[in-house]
This record gives C-alpha cells, structure tokens and sequence, in this order.
C-alpha cells in the first residue's frame, strides 16, 4: 500500500542552523501539508501546498520557514534559523481527493 | 475560523467494550470534512475515519463507527469491542474544501486506555 515517507525520523540541530526536512508523498497526490505538534500538545496546521505554489499559511508558518518540491517526488519544509521553540514532530501529509488526510510518520526535531 | 473541541481529556474503558469519544466543532463553511486520527505513543497519525458534511449517513469503518449530527455540530467516534492495542490519543480535525485545499484544524486529543 503506498504511504508517506519522511526523513530524516529524528534531527538534532543546534539554535540558529538551517534544517531541511524531506517528505516523499503519494505519488498520485496533488495536495501537501506539513503539520507541526510540539510534544503533548495538538497537531497544528502550517502549510499547504497545490499545482507548485503555497495554497495557505498559518501564522505559524513565519519568514523563517520556506517549502519547496524540487522535483516530480519530494517535498521539503526549511527552518532558516532553528529557535528551541521549533522542536517538535514535523508531520508531512498528502491527499488526492477530500476525505483522505494520509501522514508521514513525521521528523522528530530537536533543536539545542 | 475553524474550531475543534474534545472535552476528555482522559477516557478509560474496559477490553471488549464500546466506547464514545466526543468531538463538536465550529465552521462557518458550508463544506466540510471531519477526520478522525489516532496517534498511538510510537507518535505516527493514524488515519481512521472520515465524514463529508454532506453525507447522510454516518461513516463506519470497521469497529469505528462517526456519529454525525450536523446541528449539534457534533462528530463523536464509537469505538466497538475496544481491544489493548486501541490505548492511544485521539484526534478529531476538520477540514474545509473551499479555497483552503483542505488544511485541517485539530482539537487537543483524549487519551483513551484501555484496561483488560
């Protein structure tokens, strides 16, 4: 069954470095996400993504943050200038048609 | 803007017993989704169920079964026949389909556990 996948599942980063954290959705999918749920709080939308542009944005989703799909698979999400306030679960998710939300089994970032 | 409530916070139920997790909501969308997600400790969002807005009958996925009643803006998930392997968070999100491609807004979970 085709699924999500994420990399790297855990990035340990010191404050103020850049990260870049990859997503490989659905190859089918036309729609991308990234979610974000600092440790034993709710899941908290970022970002969406559609036809190579941004789509919406949380007020979360700051100067700081920036997503990209390079090529026909993946799809990034980059912290310019990691604060500790960032570590969290980075979660990637992709649907085709409504009515389906598939995640990745998300990027673990710590920051230090 | 969208809203989620789940008043548990915490739930217990016994092995083999249902069980009702409640989630209400708030949009001013007339097209709308409602998911439900669980998240066991290994931290990975589990997919479970989904409800249209437009839907007249309530979603049933295997043991999962969504109560919907669009007046009460209420979605509550029924667990039947809970087994140990159920024990983890619940997340009820809502997504509109409008011009926000279907960005999801979460509540605050309910940690279910399941005792033998």
């Amino acid at each position: 069954e085709p699924e999500v996948t994420q990399t790297p599942s855990h990035q340990v980063t010191q404050m103020g470095q850049e990260v870049i954290l990859r997503c490989v959705p659905i190859s089918n999918h036309l729609y991308f996400y990234w979610y974000r749920q600092i440790l034993g709080q709710k899941v908290e939308f970022l970002v969406s993504f559609y036809n190579n542009e941004i789509s919406e944005k949380s007020e979360i989703f700051d100067d700081q943050f920036s997503v990209e799909r390079p090529d026909g698979s993946n799809f990034t999400l980059k912290i310019r200038s990691t604060k500790l306030e960032d570590s969290a679960m980075y979660f990637c998710a992709s649907t085709r048609h409504v009515g389906t939300g598939w995640f990745g089994p998300g990027t673990r970032l710590t920051v230090t | 803007a969208q809203k989620i409530t789940q008043t548990q916070p915490g739930m217990f139920v016994q092995e083999k017993e249902a069980v009702t997790l409640d989630c209400t909501y708030d949009t001013s969308d007339q097209s709308y989704g409602l998911f439900w997600y669980k998240q066991p400790s290994s931290g990975e969002m589990i997919f479970l169920i989904y409800q249209g807005s437009y839907d007249e009958q309530n979603a049933t996925e295997g043991r999962y079964s969504l109560n919907f009643q669009k007046a009460r803006k209420s979605a509550n998930l029924v667990i039947s026949a809970s087994q140990l392997g159920d024990s983890a968070m619940y997340f009820c999100a809502v997504g509109n389909y409008g011009g926000s491609q279907g960005n999801l807004i979460f509540g605050k979970g309910t940690k279910l556990s399941v005792k033998p």
